[in-house]
């Protein structure tokens, strides 16, 4: 069983284009996130959800909108995708908001043509 | 800020070498934790070896080592007996305990390339 999964794992969309990227973990954790890789493989936290709640929401554009519908789904829905969006997104999770390890998963390749 | 300093863009090693990456942090928290995500070509991000900042030990996980120093701000990821199974990008990550923040910085990776 994968732990956290998410879906698709590839997705080639053209500018302009509304997308969703589902993540859910069968972990039990209270916390999950969202991560961005660029192309130079930087990782950079995107949200951050405890318990459905939303925790950080750094300085993303508002094109980018979380949602947890229940504390083992997180989802990423992005509008009017641009060229810059290009990157590998990722969701994890972790056991609380203090917990140690995150638990990735395998990664989300946007490719806006 | 927190931030996570790896000055080695690109390493390699011999195969059954060891090798050592480096990774050094910035932060005025006294509690926190440390991680070594291995990241091969699959994308998937694996954790290698964690630390916690309170215990002096440094971790081991099999022919995964850690040299951390808390002073220095320094953790250093030592692989022994190097596999080719182990070429891979390499993070460097930090976490506080504190209700400060919640969230995982990492470095900007190291590539490591194993050499048969």
């Amino acid at each position: 069983d994968t732990a956290v999964s998410q879906t698709p794992k590839y997705l080639v969309t053209q500018m302009g284009n509304d997308k969703s990227i589902k993540c859910e973990q069968n972990l039990g954790h209270d916390t999950m996130y969202w991560y961005k890789q660029d192309s130079k493989k930087f990782l950079k936290i995107m949200f951050s959800y405890n318990n459905k709640e939303l925790i950080i929401n750094e300085t993303v554009p508002n094109r980018f909108s979380p949602k947890s519908p229940d504390k083992a789904h997180l989802n990423l829905h992005i509008n009017s995708l641009e060229l810059g969006d290009s990157a590998v997104y990722f969701c994890a999770s972790s056991q609380s908001m203090w917990g140690s390890e995150a638990f990735f998963g395998q990664g989300t390749r946007l490719t806006v043509v | 800020a927190q931030t996570v300093t790896q000055s080695q863009p690109e390493m390699s090693v011999q195969e059954a070498e060891t090798v050592t990456l480096s990774c050094t942090y910035d932060t005025s928290e006294s509690d926190y934790y440390l991680f070594w995500y291995k990241q091969p070509p699959s994308r998937q991000m694996i954790l290698v070896i964690r630390q916690e900042a309170y215990k002096q030990q440094n971790a081991t996980e099999n022919r995964f080592s850690v040299n951390f120093q808390k002073a220095a701000k320094s953790f250093s990821l030592k692989i022994s007996d190097s596999q080719l199974g182990d070429a891979a990008m390499y993070f460097c990550a930090y976490r506080t305990i504190s209700n400060t923040g919640n969230q995982f910085y990492f470095g900007t990776g190291t590539s490591l390339t194993v050499i048969p």
